[in-house]
């Protein structure tokens, strides 16, 4: 157990649907992060927040829509996804945000399969 | 795009004996490189954060080393055992933040 959960773990949506993955960290943490893992690529960050202030935003198209609303907990709002959309997404915890050294805590991902 | 590379992208090993793999990432703007280990269906797991180079770091049957210079790290696993059959990513942290390697896939066969 990392002390990072994700929910649900799979989840199968059509392209018109508005669904939400959900990640929350029991460590206590200040940084959290969506990362995105798509068949046969290696792990993609796409959104970074610190003390719930969105630091980075890697040129993730607008279907992504994150929220941060406290440091324990991290949303990601999906709507009108596309089929390639389909990939593990995975959250991950860390205590300060993107320095160098801070270890980052992974939750086990959320399977999206959108149809 | 900054371009971290894992080799090999699968491995086949028999249970006892030992074995190593590389990640290769750029040698300019280095600030850390990162070891996960990654099994089906599981969270990846932290193995090391090694920063100077010529680090070594070990943990358990576990050990990795450094090269900032020439933009490498080696992973060893001695004795091999089922349970060290898992994904293990490198991820590297330079100026622009983290880039994650595709991953080693490890299959110990018994």
């Amino acid at each position: 157990e990392t002390g990072v959960t994700q929910t649900p773990r799979h989840l199968v949506m059509g392209m018109t649907n508005k669904k939400s993955l959900k990640c929350e960290q029991h460590l206590g943490h200040n940084a959290m992060y969506w990362y995105k893992q798509s068949a046969k690529k290696p792990l993609e960050l796409m959104f970074v927040y610190s003390l719930e202030e969105r630091v980075e935003n890697n040129s993730v198209p607008s279907r992504f829509s994150p929220e941060c609303p406290n440091s324990s907990h991290l949303f990601l709002h999906l709507h009108t996804l596309q089929p390639e959309d389909s990939a593990l997404y995975l959250c991950a915890s860390s205590q300060e945000g993107l320095a160098s050294q801070e270890t980052q805590y992974f939750g086990p991902g959320t399977r999206l399969l959108v149809l | 795009i900054l371009n971290v590379e894992q080799s090999p992208q699968s491995l086949h090993v028999q249970e006892g004996d030992s074995t190593n793999f590389t990640c290769s990432f750029p040698s300019s703007n280095f600030y850390a490189l990162h070891w996960y280990r990654w099994e089906t269906a599981k969270s990846p797991e932290a193995l090391f954060v090694m920063t100077l180079n010529g680090d070594e770091k070990k943990k358990g049957r576990i050990s990795a080393t450094l090269n900032t210079k020439e933009g490498y790290s080696y992973l060893y696993i001695k004795g091999s055992q089922p349970e060290d059959s898992a994904t293990y990513l490198c991820a590297f942290m330079g100026a622009d933040g983290l880039t994650f390697g595709k991953g080693t896939h490890l299959i110990i066969q018994p």
